[in-house]
């Protein structure tokens, strides 16, 4: 399979644990992004990067929220101290960045995050 | 402030008939894809259009894209059950990395 991966599918944790998601792109992607999704809702920007440098960052992403991508590869996203209202679905895209227009993103399944 | 208004939000028929989705802005977009996604799983692509006035078509699904390239339709010809799911439009700007998703059309085809 050599589309975007996500782990863990599912996590249940409590209130003030922390919480790391892994996501696996496209192996030639350059770009990796990671949306939050709620019921009944469009996915919601977090952040991106191209390679390893993370270029944009959403202003609404609380300072519990980091992301990284050491070697341009993989990513994870980590939340501390987590909230009941940080539930909802992570999801990763990644994306091959090129002169033309159109940004296709690829989606992995993602990650459903449960805080009790 | 919702940049892409998706209408209608839910949109239940029967298997045979023809519909229309939207997806409309007021901001100028560079590129625009439409996506499909089913309950627990991420967006799946089903095309990006670039060039206003555009018109893809896939299979039965048929995408146009405003001169303006402002908004977007997708038409559905006979639907069938399997094209059940939730639709979402996501608009790109020139150098701008992230996307901005409507809220998607659920759509219900019953048997």
């Amino acid at each position: 399979d050599t589309g975007v991966s996500q782990d863990p599918r599912h996590k249940i944790t409590k209130r003030g644990q922390n919480v790391t998601f892994r996501c696996d792109p496209i192996s030639e992607h350059n770009r990796l992004y990671w949306y939050r999704q709620t019921l009944g809702q469009g996915p919601e920007f977090l952040t991106y990067f191209q390679n390893e440098a993370q270029l944009e960052k959403s202003r609404l992403l609380s300072n519990r929220f980091s992301a990284e991508r050491p070697k341009g590869s993989f990513s994870t996203l980590e939340i501390q101290r987590t909230e009941q209202g940080d539930s909802a679905m992570y999801l990763c895209a990644s994306s091959l960045r090129g002169t033309s227009g159109g940004d296709e993103q690829f989606f992995g399944p993602g990650t459903r995050l449960t805080v009790l | 402030t919702q940049l892409l208004e998706q209408s209608p939000q839910f949109l239940s028929i029967q298997e045979g008939e023809n519909l229309t989705v939207y997806c409309n802005s007021s901001s100028v977009f560079s590129s625009l894809q439409w996506y499909r996604q089913e309950p627990g799983e991420g967006p799946v692509l089903l095309v990006t259009v670039v060039t206003g006035g555009e018109v893809k078509k896939l299979k039965r699904l048929t995408f146009q894209f405003g001169d303006a390239r402002k908004d977007s339709s997708l038409h559905i010809t006979a639907a069938q059950t399997g094209d059940t799911g939730l639709y979402l439009c996501a608009g790109a700007r020139t150098n701008a990395g992230k996307s901005t998703f409507g809220d998607g059309t659920t759509l219900t085809v019953k048997p």
